[in-house]
């Protein structure tokens, strides 16, 4: 199964939104809406972030939010903070292996 | 709260067999509709989904390693396993253990192995 595919880095300065995109293929992100999204900071398991394309776990900030269109997923981060600068990660279920796979990772820099 | 929490050596030989266990608290492992997952993360690069069981036993493998990997369960124990064997310097890694639901919400701490001789 190959990785799905995410920008190798984004910015954006305090206050204004980025979105980070997952490319995949009909046999995971567009076929299944199990898309999952994961922040991650240097040292630190991964957070997750949203599940199923949209949801949002309990806790997470509502400047969180996913999106799908065919074969690509989306991550808006709204109101940018010092804070949301780590590496994320997409994640779908693959029908390839009956199991999961994920994105290469996309850095975010706030400048 | 479920915590997960990985143990097992952190050197291993090359062509040896890598040996983890992931044990959970605060929740049975054959409670609810869980898959239970490793992911493993090399120093300085991206995620790796390695495979993952169900509490009934059943196990899905990721298609790049399943030759390698055996996961495995121990109910009794709350716990779950990993077996990598043949293991080479491209196995040394950060190696996580995570509650998955189609998307993984509970994660453990990690555990580095690094394979040398």
């Amino acid at each position: 199964q190959s990785a799905l595919t995410q920008p190798a880095s984004v910015s954006g300065s305090p206050g204004q939104s980025i979105t980070i995109s997952c490319t995949g293929t009909s046999s995971d992100v567009g076929g299944y809406n199990y898309v999952s999204w994961y922040q991650q900071h240097p040292g630190k398991a991964p957070k997750l972030m949203i599940y199923e394309v949209s949801n949002r776990p309990s806790g997470v900030s509502n400047r969180f939010s996913g999106s799908k269109s065919g074969n690509t997923a989306s991550l808006t981060i709204s109101g940018l903070q010092a804070e949301d600068e780590a590496d994320y990660y997409c994640s779908s279920y693959t029908s390839s292996s009956l199991g999961m796979v994920f994105g290469g990772g996309t850095k975010l820099t706030v400048l | 709260q479920v915590q997960l929490q990985e143990s097992g050596p952190g050197l291993v030989k090359p062509s040896q067999t890598l040996s983890l266990t992931c044990t959970v608290s605060g929740g049975s492992i054959s409670s609810g509709s869980y898959y239970w997952s490793w992911i493993r993360q090399p120093a300085g690069k991206g995620l790796e989904w390695i495979g993952r069981i169900y509490t009934s036993g059943s196990t899905n493998y990721n298609p790049s390693l399943k030759s390698r990997v055996t996961i495995s369960v121990d109910t009794s124990k709350n716990q779950f396993s990993l077996k990598l064997s043949s293991v080479t310097a491209a196995d040394t890694a950060v190696y996580y253990c995570a509650r998955d639901y189609m998307a993984f919400d509970y994660w453990g701490q990690g555990t580095l192995v690094t394979v040398s001789s």
